[in-house]
């Protein structure tokens, strides 16, 4: 089975509306991270949020936030205000285990396209 | 700024030769980096652990007689592809956990090399 499942290959969002990119995860860890990455297209990955299995509030920061819905396994990323720079792959990643076991366990991505 | 390093960014090689990459942290050590491989349009898929002062950590179906890593120090990580294969053509990544971020160990990526094997 899957463990990140990310189910939009691809969304065309207006610049300066807000997106919602989905996300589900399946673990039977009770410890575990969620990270969304950023990958435009000369290759980096770039690191956006993250949020803890423990977190009690959603993780925001700047236009991005984080809809963790720990019951339905699901953590979405919701860019407000999209920018034309905001086109690029989004990665949903995640960490099982606690500290000192790192290994990410990636999605399938989530290409956003910006239309001016 | 970035903070980790990869080099080099792009290369082409003939088949039968071999590659080497390398990954550094560059203003925080990593005891532990992270070897990934992303074909075209796919998403990544970890290919080893590298641990500094011990053997790297291989996931199933990696051959690590074909895929070396040595993790040098605390802020050198390197793979080197042998005898390569156009079907090794892919964009090599790595990421180190660094404290201090919004995790405990978040991770941080390098730029990626892009590997034509012809």
């Amino acid at each position: 089975a899957q463990k990140i499942t990310q189910t939009q290959p691809g969304m065309f969002v207006q610049e300066k509306e807000a997106v919602t990119l989905d996300c589900t995860y399946d673990t039977s860890d009770p410890s575990y991270g969620l990270f969304w990455y950023k990958q435009p297209s000369s290759g980096e990955m770039i690191f956006l949020i993250y949020q803890g299995s423990y977190d009690q509030q959603n993780a925001t920061e700047g236009r991005y936030s984080l809809n963790f819905q720990k019951a339905r396994k699901s953590a979405n990323l919701v860019i407000s205000a999209s920018q034309l720079g905001d086109s690029a792959m989004y990665f949903c990643a995640m960490r099982e285990g606690t500290f000192g076991n790192e290994k990410l366990t990636f999605g399938t991505g989530t290409r956003l396209t910006i239309i001016p | 700024g970035a903070v980790v390093s990869q080099h080099p960014s792009r290369v082409i090689c003939k088949s039968g030769t071999s590659v080497k990459i390398e990954c550094r942290s560059l203003d925080f050590q990593a005891t532990t980096m992270f070897w990934y491989r992303q074909f075209p349009k796919q998403s990544l898929m970890l290919m080893a652990t590298s641990n500094e002062g011990s053997k790297a950590t291989y996931e199933q179906g990696v051959e690590k007689d074909k895929f070396l890593i040595n993790h040098a120090s605390l802020t050198l990580s390197t793979l080197t592809v042998t005898s390569a294969h156009p079907e090794d053509s892919s964009f090599y990544i790595c990421s180190a956990p660094r404290a201090g971020g919004p995790s405990t160990d978040t991770q941080y990526f390098g730029p990626g090399t892009r590997l034509t094997v012809l």
